[in-house]
């Protein structure tokens, strides 16, 4: 079945420390997103990816940083910079090359990262 | 005024029930709507995906847009335990980012 596979599903960072999200599609799409999902506060954008190598900032980009070295995979680094990274993390993607389009997100189901 | 609005909830219906969920939004460039179901600790799932005004009928799902007064609506029928979930609207315009709503959280009660 084709789908989004996010790893791991819960996740722990100690301060100072790095981590990344792994997030995986096997739909041959090639429009790629991570949001952030907070209680109350709904799904906010933090980057997005149109094609290999193009990443583009989204709305709470700092802290954050992400790669496309594959249009399968689309890994996003919680840095030490992000002073509050406790929050429900989720990766979708679309059929189209536009991120900006009409056309509907597909979603894994998230990473919860916690601070140790 | 936000972009869109969404009652947070909780609502809670007896099972059996029909329940109505609705969203309202500001930006009449808004073309094409979407409806996703977010089980607790899963990611958001596609219900329905809507263009323009009119009805759309999946099953238990009726979706419903009216771009006159800028409202949608989700109902669904014969409600049961299982559709116990969190739903979260969504809209954009012909080119520009998806917008979600903060989601509504549903519980139904057997």
């Amino acid at each position: 079945d084709g789908g989004i596979t996010q790893s791991p599903k819960y996740l722990f960072r100690k301060e100072g420390q790095n981590v990344t999200l792994s997030c995986e599609q096997n739909l041959n799409h090639d429009a790629m997103y991570w949001y952030r999902q907070d209680p109350g506060q709904g799904l906010r954008l933090i980057y997005y990816s149109q094609i290999v190598n193009d990443f583009q900032k989204g709305d709470i980009a700092e802290g954050y940083s992400v790669s496309r070295e594959k249009k399968e995979s689309f890994p996003l680094t919680v840095t030490s910079a992000q002073k509050n990274p406790t929050a429900f993390y989720l990766c979708a993607s679309t059929s189209t090359r536009w991120a900006y389009s009409n056309q509907p997100q597909h979603f894994g189901d998230g990473t919860r990262l916690s601070i140790l | 005024q936000k972009e869109v609005e969404q009652d947070p909830g909780p609502l809670s219906v007896p099972e059996g029930a029909i329940v109505s969920l609705n969203c309202t939004y500001s930006n009449s460039a808004f073309q094409y709507f979407m409806w996703y179901r977010q089980y607790s600790r899963k990611g958001p799932e596609l219900l329905m995906y809507t263009y323009s005004s009119g009805n759309k009928e999946d099953g238990r799902f009726t979706a419903q847009v009216d771009k006159s007064s800028k409202y949608i609506s989700l109902f669904i029928r014969d409600s049961q335990p299982s559709d116990s979930a969190t739903y979260l609207c969504a809209m954009s315009a012909w080119v520009g980012k998806i917008i979600f709503g903060k989601g509504t959280r549903l519980h139904i009660l057997p």
